[in-house]
């Protein structure tokens, strides 16, 4: 079965660092472009960035850029996202999910992410 | 702000057709893909391409795309398809995603 299973809820306090992970199965992870997806509570779908396995320098939308960092490490099939600094407006579900014939036909489950002090 | 425009909500009477728009300069250029997201879950992808539907993907489910404007249809509504739905493409750069600002759909 095909399937991104992402890493746990977090809670964690206004300027902490975090680094949230998605494995992939299934499928041949080097080949697929792995992104990411916020969804703050109530609101709707923000792409966030993409990574390609085979290449370390991840792609950012203007909104992103500068304030989280895409990595994967293709040799434990896995995606990453990262923040130094989080602050209260980081709080949201982040999902990642597959690109295929630029669509997202995979998703991982969502991790939620709370930010307060 | 997204490029992607949708209207916010509509309704549909159980067994009725339904059409979601998704309005935005990059669907002149970009195929756009579809996406159910029900309460409490990730999104599902429904529609992708030139009218394609992922296995296990109902047939009621069907895309299309003129100019600027992409739709949504749904042919017979049922009520699981009671949902948010969300549009995505190439933002006119090219370079990113963008998603659109999704719809409510109710099943009366």
């Amino acid at each position: 079965e095909v399937q991104l299973v992402q890493s746990g809820a977090e809670v964690k306090k206004p300027g902490e660092s975090l680094k949230i992970s998605c494995k992939g199965s299934g499928y041949n992870f080097s080949n697929y472009y792995i992104g990411w997806v916020r969804q703050m509570p109530g609101r709707g779908l923000e792409w966030m960035g993409i990574i390609y396995p085979g290449d370390p320098d991840a792609r950012y939308s203007p909104s992103f850029q500068g304030h989280v960092t895409i990595s994967v490490d293709k040799s434990i099939t896995t995606a990453y996202l990262q923040w130094s600094s989080l602050k209260a407006s980081d709080t949201a579900t982040y999902f990642c999910v597959r690109e295929y014939s630029q669509a997202f036909d995979v998703w991982g489950q969502g991790t939620m992410l709370s930010v307060f002090s | 702000s997204s490029e992607l425009t949708q209207d916010p909500a509509v309704s549909v009477a159980l067994g009725q057709t339904v059409r979601i728009t998704c309005q935005g300069d990059s669907l002149r250029i970009f195929y756009e893909s579809w996406y159910q997201q029900k309460p409490g879950q990730a999104p599902v992808l429904v529609i992708y391409g030139k009218n394609n539907r992922p296995s296990g993907i109902p047939d009621r489910f069907s895309g299309s795309s003129s100019g600027n404007t992409a739709s949504l249809t749904i042919t017979g509504a049922q009520a699981e398809d009671e949902a948010d739905y969300y549009c995505s493409s190439r933002d006119s750069s090219g370079s990113h995603h963008v998603f659109g600002t999704g719809t409510k759909v109710t099943v009366l």
